[in-house]
């Protein structure tokens, strides 16, 4: 079973525009992790925000963190053709708070970017 | 230096069949995570390995079964395949310590058929 879900499951937006993908989970983290995957490949980690982070910041990609609410948030600024993708969350430690190193993922976001 | 290296890249069974899929981590990496993908479940954990044991296992049945070598090579096997197994398998290395992201092999996509 997922983690968390991500919103929204598709998003289409033109060359250049600002696209953000959110992520809710159920139980407590140690850090929430964001890949990528393009058309059924394998999964490129992309950013890392450990719990007692509340944003952080990789080139063009923006994550926050809000433990609070469960909830993160990835930001893809300027976006390009070739951030069409698919992205997931992930956090480590299955639900039956199995493996510090199971990642239990998001069900993704499908990002289209037009050119 | 390289990636997370699975082989073979496609594979295409009969039900009843057996397979065996191959992971080879990068380098340093001693534990080996392997994760099913499929559009009804997602993504979704198999077992990990660390110093050839296994630490973990997911929600899966028993004809689901690896093994981690002394190099840190992991295999993964299905026996007795079912058409609902058809997904991409995916291998991921990491450290030691969880606190860092992980990295994932391209990836095999198995057809059972």
């Amino acid at each position: 079973s997922q983690q968390g879900e991500e919103d929204p499951q598709a998003l289409s937006i033109q060359e250049g525009e600002n696209a953000t993908m959110n992520c809710s989970y159920k139980t407590s983290i140690n850090n929430l992790q964001w890949y990528r995957q393009n058309s059924g490949r394998g999964l490129v980690h992309l950013i890392l925000i450990r719990s007692n982070e509340r944003e952080k910041h990789s080139g063009r990609l923006r994550v926050t963190l809000d433990t609070s609410k469960k909830s993160s948030s990835l930001l893809i600024t300027a976006s390009r053709a070739a951030d069409t993708a698919s992205y997931f969350c992930a956090t480590p430690g299955g639900i039956s708070s199995g493996s510090a190193r199971q990642l239990t993922f998001g069900s993704g976001t499908q990002l289209t970017v037009l050119p | 230096k390289a990636g997370v290296t699975q082989t073979p890249r496609y594979l295409i069974k009969t039900r009843g069949q057996q397979v065996t899929l191959s992971c080879s981590p990068i380098s340093g990496h001693r534990s080996v995570s392997w994760y099913q993908q499929t559009p009804g479940q997602g993504l979704q954990f198999l077992f990990e390995y660390f110093s050839e044991t296994q630490r973990n296992k997911g929600n899966f049945p028993g004809r689901f079964s690896g093994r981690q070598f002394s190099n840190s090579r992991s295999e993964m096997n299905v026996s007795t395949l079912e058409l609902g197994d058809s997904a991409l398998y995916l291998c991921a290395s990491s450290l030691v310590i969880s606190d860092y992201g992980y990295t994932f092999g391209s990836g095999t996509r198995l057809t059972v058929v």
